[in-house]
């Protein structure tokens, strides 16, 4: 049990469109769900944190206007990647974790964004 | 705020030698520890965790770790290495607060040599 998704695994993209990642929670539901960054060679970044019908928490220097999170079931959330540039390009791994305190988080397999 | 070190970047051993990979971590009071490991491209898998109770906390794929509160360590163990365990490996420690925040160490990669 405790299985989470990514869709897509890979996506390339045009500077300036927006990309759309979806993040499933496939046999649990999950009251929160997270989402990192992870560049090359370098540890997870954790950008938010979103709990199922209310606002994101965005960690400090993450753009929310630009990285913008729902959460609108107990099994699905999405980051959209808004007017993406290079420097965007990154692999995205999110998270969810099931109600309690100190719950572990289940990760999924990440999505590879490639800016061009 | 909470932290975590782990002080090797990379790690080599050969198959069947034991591991043990270093973990440091800051945090105020008792902390929630995890380890996870993630194989190229993919995303983390949880080895194992502590909360509470038993220092001594058993995983998956033979991995064992030991908390040990006067050293602030978490270090990660296995008796006999098998060259599927190459990988890199996370330390976290997670907000014992309910926030249910999880900080990240930097990250060990394991090397596993005939």
């Amino acid at each position: 049990g405790a299985v989470v998704s990514q869709h897509p695994s890979r996506v390339i993209c045009k500077s300036g469109t927006s990309v759309k990642i979806e993040c499933r929670s496939l046999d649990f539901q999950a009251t929160t769900m997270f989402w990192y960054r992870q560049f090359p060679k370098k540890s997870l970044m954790l950008m938010a944190t979103s709990n199922e019908g209310s606002k994101a928490t965005y960690e400090q220097g993450v753009e929310k206007d630009k990285f913008l999170i729902n959460h609108a079931s107990l099994t699905l959330s999405t980051l959209t990647v808004t007017s993406a540039h290079p420097e965007d390009s990154s692999f995205y791994i999110c998270s969810a974790s099931k109600a309690g305190v100190g719950e572990t988080q289940y990760f999924g397999p990440g999505t590879r964004l490639l800016v061009l | 705020a909470q932290s975590v070190t782990q002080p090797d970047i990379h790690i080599t051993v050969s198959e069947g030698a034991s591991l043990e990979l270093r973990c440091n971590y800051s945090y105020g009071a008792t902390p929630y520890l995890f380890w996870y490991v993630q194989s190229p491209g993919q995303g983390l898998q949880l080895l194992l965790k502590y909360f509470s109770g038993d220092t001594l906390v058993q995983g998956i794929k033979g991995f064992e770790a030991e908390f040990k509160r006067s050293q602030s360590s978490f270090n990660l163990r296995k008796p006999s290495v098998h060259w599927s365990d190459a990988a890199e490996y996370f330390c976290a420690v997670g907000d014992s607060g309910g926030y249910q925040k999880v900080t990240f160490g930097t990250g060990t990669k394991l090397q596993v040599i005939p």
